[in-house]
């Protein structure tokens, strides 16, 4: 079984101020991580993933997050955000021994961005 | 590439009344393909996993009757939530995976409301 820990249920930032979304899993077998954005009443939008090789992932609109296997983490940066960065943001675990991919999701964590 | 869509958006109905949501991979023929719910503020809850041809894995506490999915074709999966009642009003969210492809597709959602 996996689950996907992420520690803050909100996180308040005024804008170009850099910010941490932080992300801890636990799994018994190698997996794959993803990053998605929700915007309200909104379906998901994958924002960065991580399957294999390099552990520093990067989006186009900033974003970048590190897979650090010895902690279990894949926390999400970004060095100055945006008003328009204000969403809710999942973390999601799945199995990359798997066939279909079913993922795990934190429980998300608020992000907003104030003037 | 790889859009996902459902409809409806948005759907209000009676209490006691039958709702279908369809959600379609409009540009790739999905091998599998999953049914969450999501209430206010909180993540998004696997429901069931189908692939196309066969019967749904629903997960654990999902009432199979309530909660029917048929996935007749590579590209549409519904969703019908039979005889509502208000406790199922939510937004419901599908999501659709390729073969070696190891991400999730998401749709935008459907907000259903069981007045």
């Amino acid at each position: 079984a996996q689950s996907v820990t992420q520690l803050d249920s909100q996180v308040p930032v005024f804008e170009e101020a850099p910010v941490e979304l932080r992300c801890n899993y636990s799994s018994s077998v190698s997996v794959y991580l993803f990053w998605y954005v929700q915007y309200p009443n909104q379906g998901l939008q994958l924002l960065l993933k991580y399957l294999s090789g390099s552990t520093l992932v990067e989006s186009i609109n900033g974003f970048e997050a590190e897979f650090n296997k010895s902690q279990t983490s894949f926390h999400l940066r970004k060095p100055s955000v945006h008003i328009s960065d204000t969403a809710e943001y999942f973390c999601a675990v799945s199995d990359s021994g798997g066939s279909n991919y079913k993922l795990t999701f934190g429980k998300g964590t608020l992000l907003t961005v104030n003037p | 590439g790889a859009v996902v869509s459902q409809h409806p958006s948005r759907v209000i109905c009676k209490s006691g009344t039958s709702v279908k949501i369809e959600c379609r991979s409009l540009d790739f023929q999905a091998t599998t393909m999953f049914w969450y719910r999501q209430f206010p503020k909180q993540s998004l809850m696997l429901m069931a996993t189908s692939n196309e041809g066969s019967k749904a894995t629903y997960e654990q506490g999902v009432e199979k009757d309530k909660f029917l999915i048929n996935h007749a074709s590579l590209t549409l999966s519904t969703l019908t939530v039979t005889s509502a009642h208000p406790e199922d009003s939510s937004f419901y969210i599908c999501s659709a995976s390729l073969q070696l492809v190891s991400e999730q597709f998401f749709g935008p959602g459907t907000r259903l409301t069981v007045l």
